[in-house]
């Protein structure tokens, strides 16, 4: 069975840099992308990036400036890092695995709160 | 296009069909994919592709789509299907970018 385990810190302060790492447990890492998404309180679904086990990246075009994307293939994890934070950052923060033939997410972790506030 | 519109929110009577739908111009050429959301829980995929389920997925789920429209039909819904929908799919602009719906609040009376 996959598993995405995710960390992070939960409370940061405005301007800094928030930071967020899933590890997968199971399957291949290599077949699949891998992608943050983030839901504000109360909001809808939000894609943030994704990457492949290469390297290669995609950001949402409304967070491109301030996000970065990485992979450890010898971990078999992947993070996020946002710069810049505001309260408009506030969310929870998922990590998913992306179907690579079809735009789907199908194991998702179970996401970390994260509040910006000074 | 940038976008995919779902309803706000859609009822149903228990044990009765409904169908939740997701409209944007990128659904003419690719497939919606649909997750259903539980209060302070993460999404699960339920419909991808054509009309695939993944394993564990109730088969009164299921997936259609007609030009710019893709629709979630839940068949004989039941009370543990009340939730959040969300469509998402890629975008047209070739950047290989994901978009979102903004979510269909089910209700089954």
């Amino acid at each position: 069975q996959v598993q995405l385990q995710q960390w992070g810190a939960g409370l940061l302060k405005p301007s800094e840099t928030l930071s967020l790492t899933c590890a997968v447990f199971g399957g291949s890492f290599s077949d699949y992308s891998w992608t943050w998404i983030r839901q504000s309180p109360g909001k809808g679904l939000e894609w943030i990036g994704k990457i492949n086990h290469s390297g290669s990246s995609n950001y949402n075009p409304s967070l491109k400036s301030r996000v970065t994307i990485s992979v450890d293939t010898s971990k078999n994890q992947f993070s996020l890092n946002l710069t810049s934070v505001t309260a408009a950052d506030t969310a929870v923060y998922y990590c998913a695995r992306g179907l690579t033939v079809v735009i789907a997410f199908d194991f998702w972790g179970h996401g970390t709160l994260v509040t910006v506030s000074s | 296009s940038s976008e995919l519109t779902q309803d706000p929110a859609v009822s149903v009577a228990l044990g009765q069909t409904v169908r939740i739908s997701c409209q944007g111009d990128s659904l003419r050429n690719f497939y919606a994919s649909w997750y259903q959301q539980k209060p302070g829980q993460a999404p699960v995929l339920v419909i991808y592709g054509k009309n695939n389920r993944p394993s564990g997925i109730p088969d009164r789920f299921s997936g259609s789509s007609s030009g710019n429209t893709a629709s979630l039909t839940v068949t004989g819904a039941q009370a543990e299907d009340e939730a959040d929908y969300y469509c998402n799919s890629r975008d047209t602009s070739g950047n290989h970018l994901v978009l979102f719906g903004g979510g269909t609040k089910l209700t089954v009376l």
